[in-house]
């Protein structure tokens, strides 16, 4: 089956930096990636939708210049949290769909903690 | 707004026991897919319904897609200790993947 790979696994930050995450399509091309926050114990939440060469598109609620959301190819999205603080520690989920396929498949998370 | 609902939300049974898992709406989707999902890792699709009144079987695991398309639900027999997980519902619709709140299963030896 199709794989996507996301990188990286986990991350601990110090209050205040910036952190890229990636998501790649590794056999297939993904001309839609989405970006999901998922709390301990509780489902995930759609944040944003990311299409090769456009811009993305946020969800309600979410800080669009706090999550910078950069999907250059058709097999790399990536997601940067900007001046991350502890309330955004969370495990992040990319997943990627081939063309107009419905089938999403989805990285392996990155759990993120913000001292 | 769409939402989907699933209940129930937390669930722990013995070894042997059968289980429903329901999901909701009041919406109408194009697709509802089901996920399972162990701690740390991504969701790992298990079953993709299209046609309303469509069942799908997955070895222990049957799926039903309502007639209306709004609902579905997810039936397991004979539940074993590696069935535990986190099982998710996922609705398609337009462009996009929404989720209900997830089914915490725990299947006791």
């Amino acid at each position: 089956g199709a794989v996507v790979s996301q990188h990286p696994s986990w991350v601990i930050c110090k209050s205040g930096t910036s952190v890229k995450i990636e998501c790649r399509s590794l056999d297939f091309q993904a001309t839609t990636m989405f970006w999901y926050r998922q709390f301990p114990k509780q489902s995930l939440m759609l944040m944003a939708t990311s299409n090769e060469g456009s811009k993305a598109t946020y969800e309600q609620g979410v800080e669009k210049d706090k999550f910078l959301i950069n999907h250059a190819s058709l097999t790399l999205s990536t997601l940067t949290v900007t001046s991350a603080h502890p309330e955004d520690s969370s495990f992040y989920i990319c997943s990627a769909r081939p063309g107009h396929n419905e089938k999403l498949f989805f990285g392996s998370g990155t759990q993120l903690s913000v001292l | 707004t769409q939402l989907l609902e699933q209940s129930p939300q937390f669930l722990s049974i013995q070894e042997g026991e059968n289980l429903t898992v329901y999901c909701n709406s009041s919406s109408v989707f194009s697709s509802l897919q089901w996920y399972r999902q162990e701690p740390g890792e991504g969701p790992v699709l298990l079953v993709t319904v299209v046609t309303g009144g469509e069942v799908k079987k997955l070895k222990r695991l049957t799926f039903q897609f309502g007639d209306a398309r709004k609902d579905s639900s997810l039936h397991i027999t004979a539940a074993q200790p590696g069935d535990t997980g986190l099982y998710l519902c996922g609705g398609t619709s337009y462009d996009k993947v929404i989720f209900g709140p997830g089914t915490s299963l725990s299947v006791i030896p």
